[in-house]
């Protein structure tokens, strides 16, 4: 059983459109973070939420934590193709030291 | 953050033979990590390399597969030994800064043919 679990592990839309990208467990974590991985590089990080409710936003990237801090959600507004890649939700759970990874999600925004 | 320089980018190996994939970082740090990933999916990790101690390996992972070294707090090594098909992948390494956010190299592609 996945620890984090993310969803859809697929999307392919058009520029223009949004699109929202969760991150759900049973667990608690002290913290998510969220990366984005282009072909041929290492993952790269995009935000770090700590505390419950937290809302972040970085350009059209908004990013939640949820209140019990079990989830969080990526929504993007207006992709472009340079969205595309991979994103990765990652966190230490509360109740750990170890980063845990999400399974990903593969983005592709189409001109 | 860090800035990680990882080599070689890509190579493609013969089955039986060993490949080691050296990492640099700019800064010192206490705890690198080794991960794995198939093109598109999540990452795995492998094992946490510590300076002066013996490597902390993930079940599923064996020294004697994935010896490590770390002689100093900003160089490590993975080597993957005897490969085969089954190790083709990404390899890649992190590092962690205020124990949580993960910065990485940019990966090495590997192929066994």
């Amino acid at each position: 059983t996945q620890l984090l679990e993310q969803s859809p592990q697929f999307l392919s839309i058009q520029e223009g459109e949004n699109l929202t990208v969760y991150c759900n467990s049973s667990s608690v974590f002290s913290s998510l973070q969220w990366y984005r991985q282009e072909p041929g590089e290492g993952p790269v990080l995009l935000v770090t939420v700590v505390t419950g409710g937290e809302v972040k936003k970085l350009k059209r990237l908004t990013f939640q934590f949820g209140d019990a801090r079990k989830d969080s959600s990526l929504h993007i507004t207006a992709a472009q193709p340079g969205d595309t890649g991979l994103y990765l939700c990652a966190g230490v759970r509360t109740s750990g030291s170890r980063l845990t990874f999400g399974e990903g999600t593969q983005l592709t925004v189409n001109p | 953050s860090a800035v990680i320089s990882q080599k070689p980018s890509r190579d493609i190996c013969q089955r039986g033979t060993s490949l080691t994939i050296q990492c640099q970082v700019d800064s010192q740090v206490t705890m690198m990590f080794w991960y794995r990933q198939q093109p598109g999916q999540s990452l795995t990790l492998i094992a946490t390399a510590n300076q002066g101690s013996e490597a902390t390996y993930e079940s599923g992972f064996v020294i004697d597969k994935f010896p490590i070294s770390r002689p100093n707090l900003t160089f490590s090594t993975l080597t993957v030994s005897n490969m085969s098909p089954e190790d083709s992948s990404i390899y890649l390494c992190s590092v962690a800064s205020q124990g949580t956010e993960a910065f990485f190299g940019q990966g090495t592609r590997l192929t066994v043919v």
